[in-house]
């Protein structure tokens, strides 16, 4: 399948409650980039993966973890979830050859925190 | 630190009339800037960027680095152009190359 995938579409987690998005990169992309996009705000970084170690941080904090595997795709991890994690988180998949030229979004997955 | 800034939240045009969306950025190096576009229900898309100094879908933008600004115009406006769109910029450094987005502009063409 082309292109990038994310599941689940949406999620409602309880405050302190741990959650795992998941996301496939499109074919070939070795490179994954999680972004998350809060209500009425543009996408921030949160982190970048190559070749299965982060090589990029954004200014979020440690319980913001994360996961590339050997077949590229990933997974964000948040632990003690807090109301302000509720946002829509995206991910990005890219060749690490393209640089910033060749990211591939896909559509995200609406998380609630209540 | 690099910051983008889309001064408009809301953009309404007509349908024929020509329309601009602003972007500012802050940079210290020499940026790579981006527009990209959602339409409704769709996923982000990247529209252009400036390096390519290409028109899609007849939209073009210039990167003005002496005001830091890299504004989006389209001649004409059309209805499908009505979506949000956010100015990004990723400093292009190294291997981590992530993006900066503005807060995005509500571009509304009306009939």
């Amino acid at each position: 399948e082309t292109g990038v995938t994310q599941s689940p579409t949406h999620l409602i987690k309880t405050r302190g409650q741990q959650v795992t998005l998941r996301c496939s990169s499109q074919s070939g992309h070795n490179t994954v980039s999680w972004y998350q996009q809060a209500l009425g705000q543009g996408p921030q970084f949160i982190f970048q993966y190559y070749r299965e170690e982060e090589n990029g941080r954004g200014n979020f904090p440690p319980r913001f973890s994360g996961l590339q595997f050997p077949n590229y795709s990933s997974e964000l991890n948040v632990n003690a979830l807090e109301l302000d994690d509720s946002a829509l988180y995206l991910c990005a998949s890219s060749l690490a050859a393209a640089g910033a030229y060749g990211y591939t979004f896909g559509s995200g997955t609406r998380l609630t925190v209540v | 630190a690099q910051r983008v800034t889309q001064p408009e939240k809301l953009l309404s045009v007509f349908k024929g009339a020509p329309v601009e969306l602003k972007c500012n950025y802050s940079y210290s190096g020499s940026p790579e800037l981006f527009w990209y576009v959602q339409y409704s229900r769709q996923r982000l898309q990247l529209l252009l960027r400036h390096i390519s100094r290409e028109s899609i879908k007849g939209f073009t933008a210039d990167l003005n680095k002496g005001e830091t600004s890299f504004h989006l115009k389209k001649p004409f406006a059309q209805e499908e152009d009505s979506a949000m769109y956010y100015c990004a910029l990723s400093g292009g450094g190294g291997s981590n190359y992530k993006l900066t987005f503005g807060k995005g502009t509500l571009l509304t063409v009306n009939p």
